[in-house]
């Protein structure tokens, strides 16, 4: 079946730093890719929607310049978190789907940021 | 009122006992989804549904679009079975499957030994 990879799946750094995590599609092109963030015990939150070759849809309230979403290919997108803090500190996922009708969604493993 | 709500938030049961998990959820849908999430975090996608019923292995999803209510029943539960199920409603349009998932807040199942 389809399979999203998600890297790394933690990652600790200190305050002012940026880090980026990596989505990749294995066996399918990811035509659209969501980014999810979650704090503990509550539900997932869309942040933004990256579609191939545009520019990200970001939802409101997400700031663009922090999370920095790049979808430059079929296979490959990744969320940078810029000059992160500890309020950062969050579970991120990402989800994928190819398009077609009724192929639904596959979600990668999660990255656990910790801000320190 | 969210627009989809899981029923119950938390559940415990001992080792075999047939699970079921509730949503309903008050938005127009193209399809209905049930997620698994591990305690590691990671989610695996479960059902797609936007009529009757699926089976998979102990897993039956079904879904009433008159009554906008869709159950997930686990037979035979195992404590591999612990994680938190999440319902999702996929909105209704053109290219469905590419569009935002109203997530409900998942129900915490708990299966001892």
């Amino acid at each position: 079946g389809a399979v999203v990879s998600q890297h790394p799946s933690r990652v600790i750094c200190k305050s002012g730093t940026s880090v980026k995590i990596e989505c990749r599609s294995l066996d399918f092109q990811a035509t659209t890719m969501f980014w999810y963030r979650q704090f503990p015990k509550q539900s997932l939150m869309l942040m933004a929607t990256s579609n191939e070759g545009s520019k990200a849809t970001y939802e409101q309230g997400v700031e663009k310049d922090k999370f920095l979403i790049n979808h430059a290919s079929l296979t490959l997108s990744t969320l940078t978190v810029t000059s992160a803090h500890p309020e950062d500190s969050s579970f991120y996922i990402c989800s994928a789907a190819a398009g077609p009708r009724g192929y639904g969604y596959t979600f990668g493993s999660g990255t656990r940021l910790t801000v320190v | 009122k969210n627009e989809v709500e899981q029923s119950p938030q938390n559940l415990t049961a001992q080792e075999g006992e047939f699970i079921t998990i509730n949503c309903s959820y008050s938005v127009g849908i193209s399809a209905l989804h049930w997620l698994q999430q591990h305690p590691g975090g990671g989610i695996v996608s479960l059902f797609m549904l936007s009529s009757g019923k699926k089976k998979h292995g102990r897993l039956i999803a079904t879904i009433n679009i008159q009554e906008k209510h869709s159950s997930l029943h686990i037979t035979a539960s195992h404590p591999r079975d612990s994680a938190v199920y999440i319902c999702a409603a996929d909105p209704p349009g053109a290219n469905f499957g590419n569009e935002k998932l109203t997530f409900g807040t998942g129900t915490r199942l708990t299966i001892i030994p």
